[in-house]
């Protein structure tokens, strides 16, 4: 079976600022690593993905992300945020099949 | 259409009422899947077709749930006798592929509430 944990339910940041969104996961077997974001009244947005390969995966809007196998984590990183990045972010896990296990969601607020 | 469509956005139901969920997924999208998002939790897996197949119901949480898409596009899910733990937005995807690994577009989802 798999889990996701994200830390940190909520993340304020100023404008401008770095932010660093956390996720471990718990899987016997190898599985795909995901980042979505749910802006306001919207449905899920995939924002970037590890299937294999480099572990620093980038995605849209200047997010990144990177698995680290030893540490079960896939962190997600934006070294300058916008006001526009405020929405919730949810990490997943996939064993590869149609089934994804997410976690329970980051609600990231950025400050004026 | 341009992304997944679900109607009602909003639904309140008093405990013991019978509600439809209505989604359309993407034109040409073979996968559908629905996921139920309780308040503070991530979407949990309910049920998933392949055309009008469904192929996988183990997500949901109950008989009284039950899904549809008899002609492969629009899918509808149904929840019999509703109780206040229903409460939750039902969100619904579609996909060319099952595969997660290509992503799926999901739809803005209808909120219920169960009074």
């Amino acid at each position: 079976a798999q889990s996701v944990t994200q830390l940190d339910s909520q993340v304020p940041v100023f404008e401008e600022a770095p932010v660093e969104l956390r996720c471990n996961y718990s899987s016997s077997v190898s599985v795909y690593l995901f980042w979505y974001v749910q802006y306001p009244n919207q449905g899920l947005q995939l924002l970037l993905k590890y299937l294999s390969g480099s572990t620093l995966v980038k995605g849209i809007n200047g997010f990144e992300a990177e698995f680290n196998k030893s540490q079960t984590s896939f962190h997600l990183r934006k070294p300058s945020v916008h006001i526009s990045d405020t929405a919730e972010y949810f990490c997943a896990v996939s064993p590869g099949t149609y089934k994804y296990i997410f976690g329970t969601g980051t609600r990231l607020k950025v400050l004026a | 259409g341009a992304g997944v469509s679900q109607s009602p956005r909003y639904k309140v139901a008093k405990r013991g009422q019978d509600v439809a969920l209505r989604c359309d997924p993407i034109s040409g999208h073979v996968s559908l899947f629905w996921y139920q998002q309780a308040l503070g939790q991530g979407p949990e897996f309910l049920t998933y077709f392949q055309n009008e197949a469904q192929l996988d119901k183990s997500g949901l949480p109950s008989d009284r749930f039950f899904a549809e898409r008899p002609e492969g596009s629009v899918s509808t899910l149904k929840i019999q006798r509703t109780q206040q733990e229903d409460s939750a937005v039902y969100l619904c995807a579609s996909s060319y592929n099952r595969d997660t690994n290509y992503g799926y577009t999901f739809g803005s989802g209808t909120r219920l509430t169960v009074v």
